[in-house]
């Protein structure tokens, strides 16, 4: 059962352009969203996470927005380049417990 | 930087043997993670450890079992590997709890034939 819904699947974007990754989940326990980045032939990093708290955390060009009463997530990445072209996927979790990740999304940016 | 290194970045097996798949961090790490990526499926869990000797099934543990008897390492076990079982295979480490930032492996892309 698929607990975090992460669209699209792929995302082709212009350099310079803004990418939108949606995430929406269905538990209202979960309290903990982080985004991983993965790049081709490595593994994931975490690249950012949020808290129910806030509604916005920013780490350079790179924004996550949070609405708590739609149940959904995003991740915004401001003037796209092509050194941001990767797989990305978003996550949640309750409490202490495991992360449940999402299905990712490939995004490629061109020149 | 935390390093997590699997054994094998490509691995072919034929169906019915029985794979290993290693996993090593060297920073000291509690919680060690096996995932499963398949396009379209994301990551998938298949078990973890929290610490040694002890194992959690994750959400599909089904055809695997795993090791953990040093802290570093934590192995995966395919016992009769079938052609359902070809993925990209990661392995993840973390320190304190399950959900803080996961330190994974470039993984193991496992063909099984």
């Amino acid at each position: 059962q698929q607990q975090v819904k992460q669209s699209p699947q792929s995302l082709i974007v212009q350099k310079g352009g803004i990418s939108i990754i949606n995430c929406a989940y269905e538990n209202t326990a979960f309290d903990y969203f982080p985004w991983y980045q993965q790049f081709p032939g490595k593994g994931p990093a975490l690249l950012i996470a949020i808290r129910p708290d806030v509604s916005e955390k920013k780490e350079g060009r790179f924004t996550i927005s949070f609405n708590k009463s739609a149940k959904q997530f995003s991740l915004h990445i401001m003037d796209s380049q092509p050194g941001d072209s990767a797989t990305y996927f978003c996550a949640a979790s309750k409490n202490t417990d495991k992360l449940i990740f999402g299905t990712g999304t490939r995004l490629q940016v061109f020149p | 930087d935390v390093k997590v290194t699997q054994s094998s970045r490509y691995l072919v097996k034929r169906t019915g043997e029985k794979v290993f798949l290693e996993c090593v961090q060297d920073m000291d790490h509690e919680n060690m993670f096996w995932y499963r990526q398949d396009p379209g499926l994301g990551l998938r869990l298949i078990y973890f450890s929290y610490d040694v000797k002890m194992k959690e099934k994750g959400d599909i543990p089904e055809g695997y079992s795993v090791s953990r008897e040093k802290k570093e390492r934590f192995s995966l076990i395919l016992e009769s590997a079938s052609t359902n079982q070809t993925s990209m295979y990661l392995c993840a480490s973390s320190l304190g709890g399950l959900r803080e930032k996961l330190f994974f492996g470039s993984g193991t892309q496992l063909s099984v034939l």
